[in-house]
Order: C-alpha cells, then sequence, then structure tokens
C-alpha cells in the first residue's frame, strides 16, 4: 500500500492493551477537534470528534480527552485489537467561519500479538 | 452505498500537461474539500467548498483550481502540473451539523489518487 509517512512516531501495544495516542494543536481559536484512522492505502476514516465546550467524549472502545489549557488532544483505545493498527491523525478546526482544517502528522500504532 | 468516489486513482503526467481529479460523492454533503499527502507533511488541506459556487483557499492553493458547479461533485484541476505536486491527494465531504450536538463535521475520505508528475 501507499506509505503514509517515512518518520511517524510509533507506538507498540500489546493486544488488549490499551493505547493513548497524544497529539498537540496549534491554534487558541480552534474549537473543534477530530480523530482520524488511516489504513496502509486507503483513506483517512473518521473516529471521533470534540467540541472545545467539552472536555472528555467518548465512542466504542474510544475515547477523546481534550486540555485546552495546554492546546493538547489525546485519543484512548481501550483493549487494543489487531485491526486498530494504523496511522491516527488529529484534526483541528472552528465551528464558524471557515472549514479549514490543520492536521498533524500522525502516529503509527503498532498492535503486537 | 455512501461514499466519496475519485478518479483516477492512479495517474502518472508530464509537467505541463493539464489534468483534473474528480470527485464525487453521493450523501448530498455541503461541505467538500480537497487534500494532499506527503510523508512527514501529513494531510494539508488545498481547496475547500462550503457549498455551490462557494469556495475558498486551504493552506497550499498554488498551483490548484477547484470549481462547484453541482453539489456533488468536486473536481480539482492543476493547470500546468509541475513535478513538486507529486503526491496523494484525498478529496472529502460532510455536513455541518450546526451549533446543538456533539458532533459537527465530521469528513468522509475518498479512496485517494495518487498523482506521479514527471
Amino acid at each position: 500500500g501507499e506509505s503514509v509517512g517515512l518518520h511517524l512516531p510509533t507506538l507498540s501495544v500489546q493486544e488488549g492493551d490499551n493505547s493513548i495516542i497524544n497529539c498537540a494543536y496549534s491554534n487558541s481559536a480552534s474549537d473543534y477537534f477530530i480523530w482520524y484512522k488511516q489504513e496502509s492505502g486507503k483513506g483517512p476514516q473518521f473516529i471521533i470528534d470534540i467540541r472545545s465546550n467539552m472536555d472528555k467524549r467518548q465512542g466504542q472502545r474510544v475515547t477523546v480527552l481534550l486540555n485546552k489549557t495546554v492546546k493538547h488532544l489525546s485519543l484512548q483505545i481501550a483493549a487494543t485489537q489487531p485491526g486498530d493498527s494504523a496511522v491516527y491523525f488529529c484534526a483541528e478546526g472552528r465551528t464558524f467561519g471557515t472549514y479549514k482544517y490543520i492536521f498533524g502528522t500522525g502516529t503509527r500504532l503498532k498492535v503486537l500479538a | 452505498e455512501a461514499q466519496v468516489t475519485q478518479n483516477p486513482r492512479y495517474l502518472i503526467t508530464v509537467t505541463g500537461k493539464k489534468l483534473t481529479v474528480t470527485c464525487s460523492q453521493n450523501m448530498n454533503h455541503e461541505y467538500m474539500s480537497w487534500y494532499r499527502q506527503d510523508p512527514g507533511l501529513g494531510l494539508r488541506q488545498i481547496y475547500y467548498s462550503m457549498n455551490v459556487e462557494v469556495t475558498d483557499k486551504g493552506d497550499v492553493p498554488e498551483g490548484y483550481k477547484v470549481s462547484r458547479k453541482e453539489k456533488r461533485n468536486f473536481p480539482l484541476i492543476l493547470e500546468s502540473p509541475s513535478p513538486n505536486q507529486t503526491s496523494l491527494y484525498f478529496c472529502a465531504s460532510s455536513l455541518d451539523r450546526g451549533r446543538a450536538g456533539p458532533s459537527y463535521n465530521e469528513q468522509f475520505f475518498g479512496p485517494g489518487t495518487r498523482l506521479t508528475v514527471l
């Protein structure tokens, strides 16, 4: 499949353990944040999003935490499975005035059997 | 099936030869966007469109054009491609869910177009 990044930071996690992927965002005016998953040879796939009026949001096996004070976002994956192996991107944007989005460079998650 | 389609999936061309990459979505989404993805740089937004006849520049619009004549289509045009436009391109579409509710603008991405400019 196509390479999405040659020197991405990599997180290796044992199958069944929890994973935490971190992201720092840059724009204090951003009020909307999204996590995407990209498998080899495919387009990014939406995982979960959060608005800035929330600190935490949970989905199925995933939780996003937002710390606006230090401009930090994290994605927690519970009971990591082999199918979770992929590159994960965070993105920041705004909910009014523009549909511009800034994406992080990504983290590669490797799930060890 | 709800989807975003792109054509072609792979293209090798030469410098200066105009090309168009098509993007179509069948979800009646207002918002569409084009991104390029390069190793080490992540996804960078080229152009976006908030609705028919409404487009705006993203972070890397130089050398690209777009048009939004119909809601479902958002073609990316390279009038005079150069080797630095060799990249993996993604189209995306989404709904604007407004101010209420936890979600806002989750984007659905196409499968990508691998472009090589010689």
